[in-house]
């Protein structure tokens, strides 16, 4: 059983590009959740999608952010006109459940030129 | 303020001495779970326990809680190299989002 899926590992951006970072989430798993890790810092939740649908995005940024999970295919977390500043590690995991173990993905490291 | 806020921030002792971590949080929760991430690496899930818990055994890892005292300790037996990492506390207060401390190093001496 695969674990938590992300690509690309590494990602490098000049300012004002587009960021498209990929999440498959375990086998049976219908619950993606989406973190961000500045360096130095622990994890911040962004959103927690279930299949089609998000359930919480209060940790999202409101602008140039978006995710989604379609019905087939793996979680898309977008970011639109990427700034220095989102230069990050970004985590995926996924669950069977809500209130669950949440399994994490390696990450993808993006760097904003 | 960090929901989650482990003691120590580092940790330095000798293989095979015991290794005692502790996590501090404000609200009720859901459950706590603890993830051990290796530099540069992804996060590794070593155990959830549920507020109705108060203690779980995984190997050589126990996980206690108090949630009278909002408090959860991660015992490390037998310390080994290789759990030379750094770990995190996570509480999931609501709708499964996991809000994380900013971990503690540990360093196991050989």
């Amino acid at each position: 059983n695969a674990g938590v899926m992300q690509n690309p590992r590494h990602l490098v951006r000049r300012r004002g590009q587009e960021a498209r970072l990929r999440c498959s989430p375990m086998k049976g798993h219908s619950h993606v959740y989406w973190y961000r890790q500045l360096p130095e810092e622990g994890l911040k939740f962004m959103v927690y999608l279930q299949k089609e649908n998000i359930i919480d995005e209060s940790g999202m940024p409101k602008e140039r952010f978006s995710a989604e999970f379609p019905k087939e295919g793996p979680s898309i977390l977008r970011i639109q006109q990427v700034v220095r500043g989102d230069s990050a590690a970004y985590f995926c995991a996924s669950s069977p459940q809500r209130d669950y173990e949440q399994y994490f993905g390696p990450g993808t490291r993006l760097t904003v030129t | 303020s960090q929901q989650g806020e482990e003691d120590p921030q580092a940790l330095s002792i000798q293989e095979g001495e015991n290794a005692t971590m502790n996590c501090s949080y404000k609200t009720s929760i859901n459950n706590l779970q603890w993830y051990r991430q290796n530099s540069g690496r992804g996060l590794v899930h070593l155990i959830l326990i549920r507020s109705n818990e108060r203690e779980k055994h995984s190997g050589r890892l126990r996980v206690t809680l108090d949630t009278s005292k909002k408090s959860s300790s991660l015992l490390i037996t037998a310390s080994r190299a290789a759990d030379t990492a750094s770990y995190f506390c996570a509480t999931d207060a609501t709708n499964s989002k996991l809000t994380f401390g900013k971990g503690i190093t540990l360093s196991v001496r050989p």
